[in-house]
């Protein structure tokens, strides 16, 4: 994998429901993987960094784990609520450039 | 809030003018990058510099130029500007260079007519 490739692109789920979307990147010159909330109307707020193979890592009903190895990061969110809509972005960072971001995975949450 | 802010947050300008877009990194950080973001595109990379040099440059158009001042400021300047340069232009800073999260700001939508 040359690029960072995210999916589905957009996913419609009902409150309540639990869900999860992949984050493909390279994994030569692997440093760390970013994962980004991005809300309609505001910027994008970071949510995890990650580093090392198999790190685990979660914030409220978010979390996320990391295969460095074979270059995917899953993020998955328990309990989805309206609240919880958003793309959420992932970064591929080598430690010798910017970030290289995937499009996105839209999230809507129907009450 | 972020911490970073960007100014102006609405521009519509003309074609072949020339613009400046200007960021102020959150306290503390070293680090600024510029991205931009166009219609049904992702996030894509600008340039970066750190604590005033210019550390990494991606896909930015010769017409297009940045700096970052001593007091860790930065503006993106944008020439001879082309209807396909209407954009959402985000500033981001960070303490370092990796490993560390981008604090981004509200972004500069800007409209060339």
């Amino acid at each position: 994998i040359l690029n960072v490739e995210q999916s589905p692109q957009s996913l419609h789920v009902q409150e309540g429901d639990s869900t999860n979307f992949t984050c493909s990147f390279p994994s030569s010159n692997f440093y760390a993987l970013h994962w980004y909330r991005w809300e309609t109307a505001k910027s994008p707020e970071a949510l995890f960094v990650m580093t090392l193979n198999g790190d685990e890592k979660k914030k409220g009903r978010i979390s996320a784990t990391l295969n460095t190895k074979e270059g995917y990061s899953y993020l998955y969110i328990k309990g989805s609520q309206p609240e919880d809509s958003a793309t959420y972005l992932c970064a591929s960072d080598t430690g010798r450039r910017a970030l290289t971001f995937g499009s996105g995975t839209r999230l809507q949450v129907q009450p | 809030d972020s911490g970073v802010t960007q100014t102006p947050k609405h521009l519509i300008t003309a074609t072949g003018q020339r613009v400046t877009l200007r960021c102020s990194p959150r306290s503390g950080d070293l680090s600024v990058y510029w991205y931009q973001q166009s219609l049904d595109q992702g996030l894509q990379f600008l340039i970066q510099y750190y604590n005033g040099e210019e550390r990494a440059k991606g896909n930015i158009l010769e017409r297009f130029s940045a700096q970052q001042f001593p007091d860790l400021h930065s503006e993106l300047n944008l020439s001879s500007l082309e209807l396909g340069d209407s954009a959402l232009y985000f500033c981001a800073s960070s303490v370092g260079t990796g490993r560390t999260p981008l604090h981004f700001g509200n972004g500069t939508r800007l409209t060339v007519t």
